[in-house]
């Protein structure tokens, strides 16, 4: 079982719809939460952090369950530009000095938006 | 451009060659981490720097593959033997202390024929 497990895609969706995407992890001593977002044959780029209270950024809304050990994404009013895979990371302290910081990625919801 | 850096793009190998790839992290960045990412899949981490010092490697990490940062600046990763199981697109971060934003670079694509 892969440590952080995120829904099978791809989503397709019409503009302006909202999308939610879901991402559970295995490692209960995991520390810090992202969403990045990663366009065909590009970088993994950061979209955001998820904190434990919730966290907005313009249409992006993060959540984090530390009890369920859940993270969510929701897109609202959903734009072509949003077109991408969205990957899940988890990082928790491990290896030399418990500083290494890793980052530790699902394997991506791909979103496709149609016009 | 001062993002990160990585040389070549594209590679095509045989398979049993070697090749070694570049990295060149932002200037500033104390610490550079190597990924796999195959297709379809997520990236997985291969090892990881601060400064000169390799401080983890993954047990992906096979004895074919090395990497080194000889002065706490670029790093290469080279890879023994090719297989075609090596076939990825390895991509390298650097970030600037512990916890901090890890920016990606390029990419390189392996193809091992």
């Amino acid at each position: 079982r892969k440590e952080v497990e995120q829904d099978p895609g791809p989503f397709n969706v019409p503009e302006g719809a909202t999308v939610a995407f879901n991402c559970t992890y295995s490692n209960s001593a995991s520390q810090s939460f992202f969403w990045y977002r990663q366009d065909c044959r590009k970088e993994p780029k950061l979209l955001m952090s998820v904190y434990s209270s919730g966290n907005e950024d313009g249409r992006f809304t993060a959540q984090l369950n530390r009890a369920s050990q859940y993270i969510s994404l929701l897109i609202r009013d959903s734009k072509l530009s949003d077109s991408a895979t969205y990957l899940c990371v988890v990082t928790h302290w491990g290896g030399y000095g418990g500083a290494t910081n890793k980052l530790i990625f699902g394997t991506g919801t791909l979103l496709a938006v149609q016009p | 451009d001062t993002g990160v850096s990585q040389d070549p793009r594209h590679k095509i190998t045989k398979r049993g060659q070697n090749v070694t790839f570049r990295c060149d992290p932002i200037s500033e960045h104390n610490r550079l981490y190597w990924y796999r990412q195959t297709l379809g899949q997520g990236p997985e981490f291969l090892t990881y720097f601060q400064n000169e010092a390799q401080l983890e490697k993954s047990r992906l990490l096979s004895d074919r593959f090395s990497a080194e940062r000889p002065k706490g600046s670029f790093s290469t990763l080279e890879i023994q033997r090719t297989e075609q199981g090596d076939s990825a697109m390895y991509l390298c971060a650097s970030s600037l202390e512990r916890g901090g934003e890890q920016y990606f670079g390029p990419g390189t694509r392996l193809t091992v024929t």
